[in-house]
């Protein structure tokens, strides 16, 4: 099946750092969506992304959807501890099931 | 709102058991979805519904089923736990697809099920 690669897997920072983090896939998708995964719960839905180029911001975070469709990026600025989780990257080509491909994550620990 | 609930939030069986994962809804979502988490591996997709009465496999559909008599509830069975099984479930759902845009998904808190 469709696979999304997404880098770096883990990632250990100082608070305050920036980080960036993306994910790419061989097909092209026409929405990407970024969620955070905090400890025991389910992925929560931080940006969606619907068109090529789009660059959307939601605070201290930044998406962005590729040009070539094929790829996405997120960036946190100013990272805090409450930082901490993973974060999965998300394709959708929709259609009639709204299916979705997921990342297999970036772990993010931020170091006080 | 209560969003998407699943219950139990954990749960040991041993192989060969069977037993059902429950997922309720409350935001009037069409679509519901079943994941399945293991480490690293991010999540799969077991099955989906796209509205009551109709449902069809994802990616790792063997040795479970499920069912959708209601809009707000989307059991999976299991049916003979075996260790591959081992794993985080999470339920999720979503509204219609509209165009060509995909939805986003709203998660459960999900299921951390271990089959000894």
């Amino acid at each position: 099946g469709q696979q999304l690669n997404q880098s770096p897997q883990s990632m250990f920072i100082q608070e305050g750092e920036d980080v960036s983090m993306n994910c790419t896939s061989s097909s092209i998708f026409n929405t990407w969506l970024w969620y955070k995964q905090d400890p025991g719960e389910g992925p929560v839905l931080l940006i969606a992304l619907y068109k090529a180029g789009e660059l959307t911001s939601n605070g201290r975070l930044t998406a962005q959807f590729g040009i070539t469709r094929k790829d996405s990026f997120l960036n946190i600025s100013a990272s805090i501890p409450s930082d901490v989780g993973i974060y999965f990257c998300a394709g959708g080509v929709g259609g009639a099931t709204n299916k979705l491909i997921f990342g297999t994550g970036t772990l993010l620990a931020v170091q006080p | 709102n209560a969003g998407v609930t699943q219950t139990p939030k954990f749960r040991i069986l041993k192989i060969g058991q069977s037993m059902t994962l429950q997922c309720t809804q409350d935001m009037n979502h069409n679509y519901m979805y079943w994941y399945r988490q293991d480490p690293g591996m991010g999540l799969k997709l077991i099955y989906y519904s796209v509205g009551a009465g109709i449902t069809d496999k994802g990616e790792v559909p063997n040795g479970y089923n499920v069912s959708r008599s209601t809009t707000e509830d989307f059991p999976l069975r299991l049916e003979l736990a075996a260790p591959s099984q081992t794993s985080v479930y999470f339920c999720a759902s979503s509204y219609p697809f509209q165009g060509q845009a995909s939805y986003g998904y709203t998660f459960g808190s999900g299921t951390r099920l271990t089959v000894v």
